[in-house]
């Protein structure tokens, strides 16, 4: 159980493209999800909390315009790349909370590997 | 930032040997957690100590935790091959909305 996927597994794109990840929990009900952008040989750095039917939460320095987010129900949340450039090239990881859970436990996405030309 | 330290930043060791890493964190917290990333994968839930634990085992994995240190510690004892990978330590920290903060992790080689 508690089964999250990502798709697509790794992107290329060209420069000023947008690109859309999808973050899918498979069995379970998620009400948060949270998406994180890993460099190289770094941790993992928290960009935003999706919580289903409202907005997003963005951390401070991530460009809520550019990196958009969309919880539509229990079990999908998405991450669109918009007018990629290079530097946004990056593993992004999403994870998700089960509803109801006591304490907060997290489930991870596989990741999406981004590489922008 | 609130993120964690994490020392080694890397160990390699023989198979068979144990691996400790150790964690540092700074505010209050609601549990700690711990995380294992394969190369380019992604992340696979260790084991969760909450703040009025402070030791927790489950398999070849031992936990400590120490609140008046801000400070964890994850041991595998009788390391494998397959143990080779990267190992986060993640806080629940009170009063910050369910977010988890990583540590910068340890890259831990066990060499057959």
């Amino acid at each position: 159980g508690a089964v999250v996927s990502q798709h697509p597994s790794w992107v290329i794109c060209k420069s000023g493209t947008s690109v859309k990840i999808e973050c899918r929990s498979l069995d379970f009900q998620a009400t948060t999800m949270f998406w994180y952008r890993q460099f190289p040989k770094q941790s993992l750095m928290l960009m935003a909390t999706s919580n289903e039917g409202s907005k997003a939460t963005y951390e401070q320095g991530v460009e809520k315009d550019k990196f958009l987010i969309n919880h539509a129900s229990l079990t999908l949340s998405t991450l669109t790349v918009t007018s990629a450039h290079p530097e946004d090239s990056s593993f992004y990881i999403c994870s998700a909370r089960p509803a109801g859970l006591g304490y907060n436990e997290q489930f991870f996405g596989p990741g999406t590997r981004l590489t922008v030309l | 930032s609130q993120q964690g330290e994490e020392d080694p930043q890397a160990l390699s060791i023989q198979e068979g040997e144990n691996a400790t890493m150790n964690c540092s964190y700074k505010t209050s917290i609601n549990n700690l957690q711990w995380y294992r990333q394969n190369s380019g994968r992604g992340l696979v839930h260790l084991i969760l100590i909450r703040s009025n634990e402070r030791e927790k085992h489950s398999g070849r994995l031992r936990v400590t935790l120490d609140t008046s240190k801000k400070s964890s510690s994850l041991l595998i004892t009788a390391s494998r091959a397959a143990d080779t990978a990267s190992y986060f330590c993640a806080t629940d920290a009170i009063g910050y909305g369910n977010k988890l903060v990583f540590g910068a992790g340890t890259i831990l080689r066990v060499k057959s």
